[in-house]
């Protein structure tokens, strides 16, 4: 089975800031299945990207993802008071694995 | 728009059996390639995936909750029923069911539902 731990746990940035969020796999991951979420409090997961650096549709252009083997990354050019949230990363080989996941707080 | 609405008890005793009950609209799981997939979280904790099952009525399952999982679909109600034999405290958890694709491999979830919170205690 495949773990993905995602660093760091919680991340302390501002509005209008860069936040790259870390993804590492226990093994390589395959044709970069892998796929990262956000969810708010209270609210189910919402997906952003798969297949490693698709946006998922109605995604904004501030968010890309990248990496493939055993590191990925989310990445968002400049954080929206919106973005402060958890955020998950998901490989979907087989058995399917949740990373442990990353919050990302204002500063 | 697809949605997805999960249904079931909120609160079970420890052994008990839970069932739960994923309702489809917009979407059938009899079309070729779409799956539904189960996926639990605990209060504050990570999300955890359960179970899947594919139009074909393909099934996978966590391998740590294999022996106390069956997920099964009934196409005339376009509904996924999930349940989970003796059930425990520290199953306590939001329970979301959620849309997925085949892709030749197991796949990512595109449209959740809002979730259901089961509380198990005596």
């Amino acid at each position: 089975e495949i773990v993905l731990t995602q660093s760091p746990g919680t991340l302390s940035l501002s509005p209008g800031e860069r936040a790259t969020l870390s993804c590492r796999a226990s093994q390589s991951v395959s044709s970069s299945y892998l796929a990262w979420y956000q969810q708010k409090p209270g609210q189910a997961p919402r997906l952003l990207i798969y297949g490693a650096s698709s946006r998922a549709t109605g995604i904004p252009d501030r968010f890309s993802g990248s990496g493939s083997g055993t590191d990925f990354t989310l990445t968002i050019s400049r954080l929206e008071p919106e973005d402060f949230a958890l955020y998950y990363c998901q490989q979907y080989g087989s058995p399917l694995a949740f990373g442990q996941g990353t919050k990302l707080e204002i500063k | 728009q697809m949605t997805l609405k999960e249904s079931g008890p909120t609160l079970v005793k420890p052994t008990q059996t839970l069932t739960l009950t994923c309702t489809l609209s917009a979407f059938s799981i009899s079309t070729s390639g779409v799956g539904v997939g189960w996926i639990r979280q605990p209060p504050g904790k990570a999300l955890e995936w359960l179970a899947l099952i594919y139009w074909d009525d393909d099934k996978r399952y966590s391998p740590s909750l294999k022996s106390r999982l069956t997920i099964t679909k009934d196409t005339s109600k376009n509904q996924v029923v999930l349940t989970m034999t003796n059930m425990d405290p520290v199953d306590t958890a939001t329970y979301y069911c959620a849309h997925s694709i085949w892709l030749g491999v197991l796949g990512y979830f595109d449209y959740w539902g809002q979730g259901t919170l089961v509380t198990v205690s005596s």
